[in-house]
């Protein structure tokens, strides 16, 4: 157990629905990782807060945000679903901001666009 | 931009066999390297890990050492088991563009009895 939660495990929804994903690092850290996993893309970065602020963007799609709360718990929210986006959705949390800090996961969200 | 590279897979071994899985990257300034591992239906659990040139990250029988001069991180395990099934990723992290981890594309490794 890896101290970081993600809710739901599981998501199964429609074409054009908006989804939210929801992440709670483990105790103590700051920063927070989303990655997408698909068999096509494999691992991708999306994007990485740092104590509510975001620090650094990847390969996020303009209809996907995200954000972190005071409490440091994350969201990830996906919207105007496309078949394309049915994927795992991981979140990482480490204590620090930019550096080589061991990043430690999530079980992941698996995400279903039907 | 920066990239790891990954033997394809999948690995089948028989139990007690000796394991390499090769990993090589290309970045600019001195990333830190780092092995993933995913079972079945999980996430991924952080293996070991290696922060600068000739270090050498160990866990649970696995080792890598970190090569700078063939930009090479390598998976290596004297004598595999059943349990070591899973997907295994090679992971960087360029410290001087972001802290974000840049993944292969995973080894899948099946182990047999």
């Amino acid at each position: 157990d890896s101290g970081v939660t993600q809710t739901p495990k599981h998501l199964i929804t429609a074409t054009g629905q908006r989804v939210t994903l929801r992440c709670s690092p483990r105790s103590g850290d700051l920063s927070v990782y989303w990655y997408q996993q698909s068999l096509d893309q494999g691992l991708q970065f999306l994007i990485h807060y740092y104590n509510g602020e975001e620090r650094a963007k990847g390969n996020i799609l303009e209809r996907f945000s995200a954000q972190q709360f005071p409490d440091l718990h994350s969201e990830l929210n996906l919207s105007s679903l496309e078949l394309g986006d049915s994927a795992l959705y991981f979140c990482a949390s480490s204590a620090g901001g930019q550096g080589p800090y061991e990043q430690y996961f999530g079980p992941g969200t698996r995400l279903t666009v039907t | 931009g920066d990239s790891v590279t990954q033997m394809e897979g999948p690995v089948t071994l028989s139990e007690e066999a000796f394991l390499t899985i090769n990993c090589t990257y290309t970045a600019t300034g001195y990333p830190s390297l780092f092995w993933y591992v995913q079972y079945p239906g999980e996430g991924l659990q952080l293996l070991l890990k290696a922060t600068k040139a000739d270090d050498k990250g160990s866990n649970k029988g696995f080792e890598a050492t970190y090569r700078k001069e063939t930009t090479s991180f390598h998976l290596e395990k004297g004598s595999v088991q059943v349990s070591d099934s899973a997907v295994y990723f090679c992971a960087l992290i360029n410290t001087g563009t972001a802290s974000k981890l840049t993944f292969g594309t995973g080894t899948r490794l099946q182990v047999t009895l």
